[in-house]
């Protein structure tokens, strides 16, 4: 079964700092791999979506990246900002059907 | 993209009672999706719900515990029946997804038992 994992699991930085999140998967034969941010009473907002076959997506201050040999994908936060504090979740597609195997979530705070 | 609500958005029950949770879409889907969120935990798949055919359940969840409707193509229901404390949790419904689709998410229904 697919295990998805993020580290760390909280991260507090100053605003405007450049951060990175991980997430990593155990079975690297997947369909996708999508990144969602949580704010409490929201549900889930889906910031980026990278395919197989792709090893990077950028959506403006946002850029993720995809090693599928590895297992491994990374979240890019360039010049963070309050707004940005929310919890990250990494959800991995493996069949294209549809079934999400999220990971734990990161906890970010950005203090202004 | 799709817009999708959910209702009750929370909700405090006794142990014992059931809790019925709507789910609305915007637009025409094929596939819904029920996810349940336990405190301090991931997201896990309940089941799938196809327009016209019974749903699909995950390990670990079986229909009498969570029965689901979906009597068109933007409406579905998720009903948590017998609760227990186990069962507090938030509850989303989901569209889309599959290959390059992104997946939304409706807000969550925080269920509370005691």
């Amino acid at each position: 079964k697919q295990e998805v994992t993020q580290i760390p699991a909280a991260l507090s930085v100053p605003e405007g700092e450049n951060l990175v999140l991980n997430c990593s998967f155990t079975d690297s034969a997947i369909y996708n791999l999508q990144w969602f941010r949580q704010d409490p009473g929201k549900g889930l907002t889906s910031l980026l979506l990278i395919q197989s076959s792709q090893r990077e997506q950028t959506s403006g201050r946002l850029n993720a990246s995809l090693d599928k040999s590895s297992g491994r994908s990374t979240l890019y936060i360039a010049a963070s900002q309050p707004g940005d504090s929310a919890t990250y979740l990494c959800a991995v597609d493996q069949t294209g059907a549809n079934n999400l195997f999220f990971g734990t979530g990161t906890r970010l705070t950005v203090i202004p | 993209s799709a817009v999708i609500s959910q209702k009750p958005s929370r909700d405090i029950c006794q142990r014992g009672t059931s809790l019925t949770i709507q789910c609305q879409v915007d637009s025409q889907v094929t596939m819904m999706f029920w996810y349940r969120q336990q405190p301090g935990q991931s997201l896990t798949l309940i089941a799938t719900a196809n327009q016209g055919s019974e749903a699909t359940y995950e390990s670990g969840f079986v229909i009498d515990k969570f029965p689901i409707s979906r009597p068109n193509l933007t409406f579905s229901t998720l009903t948590v029946s017998n609760m227990s404390p186990e069962d507090s949790s938030i509850y989303l419904c989901s569209v889309g997804g599959g290959g390059i689709y992104e997946q939304y998410f409706g807000p969550g229904t925080r269920l509370t038992v005691t």
